[in-house]
């Protein structure tokens, strides 16, 4: 199956600092990924949708000069947390979307768990 | 607005049978899917429904009804690793994926 990796796994940095946070596509193409937050017991929050060769699409009330996005290849997206404070900490989820059509299936990388200090 | 309703919280006994229900309203549909997500772990794929009816899938089944803005996802056979929360999304016109709370599902011994 498709497969969407992650890296890093896990981060730790102190508030103020800026974390980047990549997410690929290992065997397909992906022209959109979706960037998720997730806070502890509850559901995905989508962040923002990330598009190769323009701008990214973010979600109300989500700050875009705070989470920096950029979809430099059709296997690559990058967010970037500027100037992390600890409410930032959380589990980042990436997401892309393979197929055509009326049939689009989600996978998802493995997370970014980021604890900010 | 759109809408993904599921229960928050569910119990039941290993060896079991258990359905988890989804009811939506969104603005255009394109297909549902269910996801298990482990505490700490990001989801993983079990079921897509775009059309009406059942899509058995060894233990687990995904049911879809357009006409009623309504699915449920079975599962028999209850295991411990079971134990996780199931999430309930749907596709819509954008293609954007728009999610349910999550179901907690508590397997008892």
């Amino acid at each position: 199956g498709a497969v969407v990796s992650q890296h890093p796994s896990w981060v730790i940095c102190k508030s103020g600092t800026s974390v980047k946070i990549e997410c690929r596509s290992l065997d397909f193409q992906a022209t959109t990924m979706f960037w998720y937050r997730q806070f502890p017991k509850q559901s995905l929050m989508l962040m923002a949708t990330s598009n190769e060769g323009s701008k990214a699409t973010y979600e109300q009330g989500v700050e875009k000069d705070k989470f920096l996005i950029n979809h430099a290849s059709l296997t690559l997206s990058t967010l970037t947390v500027t100037s992390a404070h600890p409410e930032d900490s959380s589990f980042y989820i990436c997401s892309a979307p393979r197929g055509s059509g009326d049939y689009n299936e989600q996978f998802f990388g493995p997370g970014t768990r980021l604890t900010v200090l | 607005g759109q809408n993904i309703d599921q229960p928050t919280e569910m119990t039941a006994t290993e060896g079991a049978i258990v359905q988890i229900n989804c009811t939506y309203q969104t603005s255009g549909f394109n297909g549902l899917f269910w996801y298990q997500q482990h505490a700490g772990e990001a989801p993983t794929f079990l079921s897509y429904n775009v059309l009406d009816g059942l899509e058995e899938k060894g233990r687990f089944s995904s049911f879809l009804s357009r006409s009623k803005g309504y699915s449920y996802l079975l599962l028999k056979e209850l295991q411990m690793k079971d134990s996780a929360s199931y999430l309930c999304a749907v596709i819509d016109s954008n293609y954007q994926l728009i999610w349910g709370a999550g179901t907690k599902l508590i397997i008892k011994p």
